[in-house]
Formats: structure tokens, C-alpha cells, sequence
């Protein structure tokens, strides 16, 4: 059984920084992992999609990276704003793809003014 | 372009009633699935259908039942309400095949259904 990480699950860091957040994942045999971003009590915002033959996708300040030998994955945010506190998620889908997702539990954001 | 449609947004049911969480997509995706999310394990799949007629059941599918009639509506319904199904509700959709586009085949959620049963 599929089974993902997010370390850490709260992190606080001051507006400006740079940060690095971690997604681990048990099974490699995966077809896409995305990270999504949830603000408290709305829905999941789709960030990244890297699909497993990618090594990587970028989005304005955002970069996800995928190492599916090692079943991880990074999401880098530069230069870290206020509104970039939320709670980020990363999820993988299993071969054949589809929207049986696994998702892992998330790693709250804080960036502080 | 109204994308993925929750309803209702709040419920409370008492233990016993049934009730049905509706949710709508107007984007033509093939692809539909129901999420619960609970404090502390994350969203966690509870039925999905990869197109009309086709309904499977994912990890916590235990009191819950699903149709899909048409691409566009994915009700679930909670046949006898219970307490441990106080959770938020989320419905997702996405196109089947991949389209090759960047963020094309992404996964849109709607905004939630917070139930609570008593």
C-alpha cells in the first residue's frame, strides 16, 4: 500500500526566505505526483503536476522536483510571502493514472512578516 | 466556467438519517472522485468514476454509495449516517487521458461539504 510523508508538518519562516518543502513516498511505481496548496477551510488549489518521466516543473516562484527511484520529492517556494502560508499537500497517483490519489498530510505554512 | 460544485456547503445529521452530497462539473472531465479529510490522515479516497456507469470504491468506501448517470454529477450518498462520518467532503475532477498541455490534466476540487453527525 502506497503510503506518502510530508516533513515537516509545520514550518515558520520569516517573509524573504527561501524554503524546501519535502514529500516522501513508499511505492515508486507512480504516474504523476502533484502539489496542491489548501488555505484554511477551502479546497485543494492545484500548485504542479510532474508526470513520472519529468524530473521537474516550475511555476512563477514555485519548483517541484521528482526522484522517483528514491520516492521523494521537493517543492522549493522563493522568496517566501505572506500569502504563500497555507498547507501544502503532495499527492502521487498509481500506474494507469486516473484521480486515485494518495495523499500525503500536509506541511503548514507560515511565512511571518 | 463554474468548475467543480459542492452542496451543501454545512450539514449536521443526526446518527440514522441518510442524506446525499451533491457535486456537478461543467469542464467535460471523465474522471470524478469523493475525498474525506480528517484531522491528522490527510484526504483519503472514497469512491471514484473514470466515466458514466462506471463507479469503483477506493480506501473508506464503508457506508457510502455512488452513481454516476451522467459525466457531469457525482452524488454520494451516506445511507445511515454514523459519527465517525463527521468529516469535510470533497469532490475532485479531472480529464482521463493525458492531454499533453501543461496543467491540463490537474485535479479540481470543489470547495468542501463539512458534515457533522450527532
Amino acid at each position: 500500500k502506497q503510503e506518502v510523508t510530508q516533513i515537516p508538518a509545520a514550518l515558520s519562516v520569516p517573509e524573504g526566505e527561501n524554503l524546501v518543502l519535502n514529500c516522501s513516498f513508499t511505492d515508486s511505481a507512480i504516474y504523476n505526483l502533484q502539489w496542491f496548496r489548501q488555505d484554511p477551510g477551502k479546497g485543494l488549489t492545484s500548485l504542479l503536476l510532474i508526470q513520472s518521466s519529468q524530473r521537474e516543473q516550475t511555476s512563477g516562484r514555485l519548483n517541484a522536483s521528482l526522484d522517483k527511484s528514491s520516492g521523494r520529492s521537493t517543492l522549493y517556494i522563493a522568496a517566501s510571502q505572506p500569502g504563500d502560508s497555507a498547507t501544502y499537500l503532495c499527492a502521487v497517483s498509481p500506474p494507469g493514472g486516473g484521480n486515485k490519489l494518495t495523499f500525503g498530510t500536509g506541511t503548514q505554512l507560515k511565512v511571518e512578516l | 466556467n463554474a468548475g467543480v460544485t459542492q452542496t451543501p456547503k454545512f450539514q449536521v445529521l443526526k446518527t440514522g438519517q441518510s442524506m446525499t452530497l451533491q457535486c456537478a462539473q461543467d469542464m467535460n472531465h471523465e474522471y470524478m472522485s469523493w475525498y474525506r479529510q480528517d484531522p491528522g490522515m490527510g484526504l483519503r479516497l472514497i469512491h471514484y468514476s473514470v466515466g458514466a456507469g462506471i463507479t469503483d470504491q477506493g480506501e473508506v468506501p464503508n457506508g457510502y454509495n455512488v452513481s454516476r448517470s451522467t459525466t457531469e454529477d457525482f452524488p454520494l450518498r451516506l445511507l445511515s449516517a454514523a459519527p465517525s462520518q463527521t468529516s469535510v467532503y470533497f469532490c475532485a475532477s479531472s480529464y482521463g487521458r493525458w492531454k499533453g498541455i501543461s496543467g491540463a490534466n490537474v485535479l479540481t476540487f470543489g470547495a468542501g461539504s463539512r458534515l457533522t453527525v450527532l
